[in-house]
């Protein structure tokens, strides 16, 4: 079994959508996690924490459940500047390394 | 303020031959850290680096590969001798400290392929 499991994807949606990403993890040790996205052939770029509690910035929605070890990302409102890869990422128990998902691939269309 | 550098960006070897990766992390980052993305794979980790020192390399594939820090400064990846499985995309990334609470920032990859 794979440490971050995500939606295979791709997802192609139109503008103004609402779109839903999950996320998967297996170690219940795991003490952060993090959604990062990465535009073709660039770098991974931090997209926002995720706690707990939820969070949100702007379109984007946040949410972890610990018991189910599942994560999740909430894009309202789309725009095709938000077509990239979308990586679900934890962080090991020792807290340094990043252990990322295959990614989902989303492809916002006018 | 510059981000994390990487050096060559691109890079085409034959199987057998040997490649150097340079990385230059974010001024006054102690921790430097390398990760890959083979073909079809996802990102993994290979090593952190504290300052100088190799923190933790468990993610090292085999002793074909070679990473240094010396003056805990930029840090190298070497592979000698490539191999075919080699190729991808490797990334080093930095953070000011370790630990939970803190953003690791990537560079923009090193891509590797070995013919």
């Amino acid at each position: 079994r794979k440490e971050v499991e995500q939606d295979p994807g791709p997802f192609n949606v139109p503008e103004g959508a609402t779109v839903a990403f999950n996320c998967t993890y297996s170690n219940s040790a795991s003490q952060s996690f993090f959604w990062y996205r990465q535009d073709c052939r660039k770098e991974p770029k931090l997209l926002m924490s995720v706690y707990s509690s939820g969070n949100e910035d702007g379109r984007f929605t946040a949410q972890l459940n610990r018991a189910s070890q599942y994560i999740s990302l909430l894009i309202r409102d789309s725009k095709l500047s938000d077509s990239a890869t979308y990586l679900c990422v934890v962080r090991d128990q020792a807290g340094t390394a990043l252990i990322f998902g295959k990614g989902t691939t989303l492809s916002v269309s006018s | 303020e510059a981000g994390v550098t990487q050096f060559p960006s691109h890079s085409v070897i034959e199987k057998g031959q040997t490649v150097t990766l340079r990385c230059d992390p974010i001024s006054g980052h102690d921790n430097l850290y390398w990760y890959r993305r083979v073909m079809g794979k996802e990102i993994k980790f290979l090593l952190h680096f504290v300052k100088e020192s190799k923190q933790d390399e468990s993610g090292m594939p085999n002793n074909r590969f070679l990473a240094e820090r010396t003056g805990g400064t930029y840090s190298t990846l070497k592979v000698q001798p490539a191999e075919l499985e080699d190729s991808g995309v490797y990334f080093c990334a930095s953070s000011q400290e370790a630990g939970p609470g803190n953003t690791i920032y990537f560079g923009e990859g090193s891509w590797l392929t070995v013919v």
